[in-house]
């Protein structure tokens, strides 16, 4: 019973190509996250969902486009992968921003741009 | 914007000892701090979720603090077991997650 699930797990793709990262949360939370773990293994946060509804984008490149159908899914697509997107894309759920809130992530997706 | 800093970077100890890691965060006005350990090649576990009234929070042999008005968190682990070694990061929540860049720690048997 995975809370947060992302898959691929792993996923290796040429330069130029456009990927899709699926994470799906079945806790019944209302707030989703993606967040980017680069090499040198520093968590930084990119998109924040709340109800369906885009809170937070921080300074990412427009070939990143979050899409969330419905609240328990977030999913991620990049176009025109460039070698720099190499890294760990982990998903996180959490109720809201209430002060019991605890956050949950998902294993993550290594991605690999050859 | 909030920023987390974690120190030490990295911390090796003896099987045993009692350790402290520390986080530090520049926005006090946070609705949570939230302690997560990581091992290589994995996801993020969650330890301790320590609200913003709240003063420490304890796990087993976890236990962690929070001042919020000076903007600092400590996760103190006694008597570290080798299975302990991992990267601990701090998050702190207010709107958004921000995390420190974690602190290596390796236990020797």
């Amino acid at each position: 019973d995975t809370a947060v699930s992302q898959t691929p797990k792993y996923l290796v793709t040429q330069m130029g190509n456009d990927k899709s990262i699926k994470c799906e949360q079945n806790l019944g939370h209302d707030t989703m996250y993606w967040y980017k773990q680069d090499s040198k293994k520093f968590l930084k946060i990119m998109f924040s969902y709340n109800n369906k509804e885009l809170i937070i984008n921080e300074t990412v490149p427009n070939r990143f486009s979050p899409k969330s159908p419905d609240k328990a899914h977030l999913n991620l697509h990049i176009n025109s992968l460039e070698l720099g997107d190499s890294a760990v894309y982990f998903c996180a759920s959490s109720q809201g921003w209430q002060a019991n809130t605890e956050a949950f992530f998902g294993q993550g997706t290594r991605l690999t741009v050859v | 914007k909030q920023e987390v800093t974690q120190i030490p970077a990295a911390l090796s100890v003896p099987e045993g000892e009692n350790l402290v890691l520390n986080c530090s965060f520049t926005d006090s006005a946070i609705y949570n701090l939230q302690w997560f350990r990581q091992d290589p090649g994995k996801g993020l576990t969650s330890l301790l979720l320590i609200q913003s009234s709240q003063r420490e929070q304890t796990s087993g042999r976890l236990n962690a603090s929070l001042d919020k008005s000076s903007g600092r968190s400590t996760l103190y682990i006694a008597a570290s077991q080798p299975g302990d070694s991992a990267t601990y990061l701090c998050a702190v929540n207010n709107n958004d997650m921000r995390f420190g860049a974690g602190t290596r720690l390796t236990v020797k048997p």
